[in-house]
């Protein structure tokens, strides 16, 4: 089993409010992604990092930002939410190829609602 | 720009049956190849990846895959279904990104299989 996490599971908040997804892995992986997944779509990459300090904006447009302050830990952060963001948001990690052949492994998501 | 496509977006078939999930993908270069399953109220996990070598490759609970390059496709099969597999399946595609980039994971859309007892 996959040693990454996040926190909260769901969450349910009005329009206009801050919020901060959380994402920890344990396995000292350098790359963490996270993804926008809707019913019935794609996985959406919103943003990914490949180390300390590294962050990028991913394929979909997202109005979230992102810090890697730390190795395993990956916060996503809304500065005001909106009911547009109403969505399951998935994190992940991936560790060296060579190892892994570029494998990512999830976290349980979070199912964000705005009302 | 590089795509994924699984062909169906539903699938209910009964215990026993044969399953076959389509997955095509749009990259002329060199890929690694993923089937992840969503179990109901779990993680996604990887089921079987291809890298390179044998292009039939077999996975956890009996599914496997076979990398087909000339039809760019990689699709997912299990000879008899239970109902403990019914779950969520996304095929994904690694891709280089070119010398300044590392890879980029694109996933399909998923397909969702009900497996009726």
């Amino acid at each position: 089993e996959a040693d990454i996490y996040q926190t909260p599971r769901y969450l349910v908040i009005g329009t206009g409010k801050k919020i901060t997804l959380e994402c920890s892995q344990t396995m000292g992986h350098d790359k963490m992604y996270w993804y926008q997944q809707d019913p019935g779509m794609e996985l959406h990459l919103i943003h990914y990092s490949y180390g300390v300090n590294s962050t990028e904006k991913g394929d979909l447009s997202s109005e979230s930002t992102v810090s890697r302050i730390r190795t395993e830990h990956f916060p996503l952060t809304l500065e005001s939410a909106r009911p547009s963001h109403t969505s399951q948001y998935l994190c992940a990690s991936r560790g060296a190829a060579a190892k892994t052949y570029n494998e990512q492994f999830f976290g349980p998501g979070t199912r964000l609602t705005v009302l | 720009a590089q795509s994924v496509s699984q062909h169906n977006h539903h699938v209910i078939l009964s215990e026993a049956a044969s399953l076959e999930l389509g997955c095509n993908y749009s990259y002329g270069g060199t890929v690694n190849l993923f089937w992840y399953v969503q179990y109901p109220g779990q993680h996604l996990q990887l089921l079987l990846k291809y890298f390179s070598g044998d292009p039939l490759v077999k996975g956890i609970k009996g599914f496997e895959a076979e990398f087909i390059k000339s039809k760019f496709s990689f699709n997912l099969r299990k000879p008899s279904v239970q109902w403990s597999d019914t779950a969520e399946y996304f095929c994904a595609v690694n891709a280089h990104e070119g010398s300044a980039g590392g890879f980029k994971t694109i996933f399909g859309a998923g397909t969702r299989l009900f497996v009726k007892a």
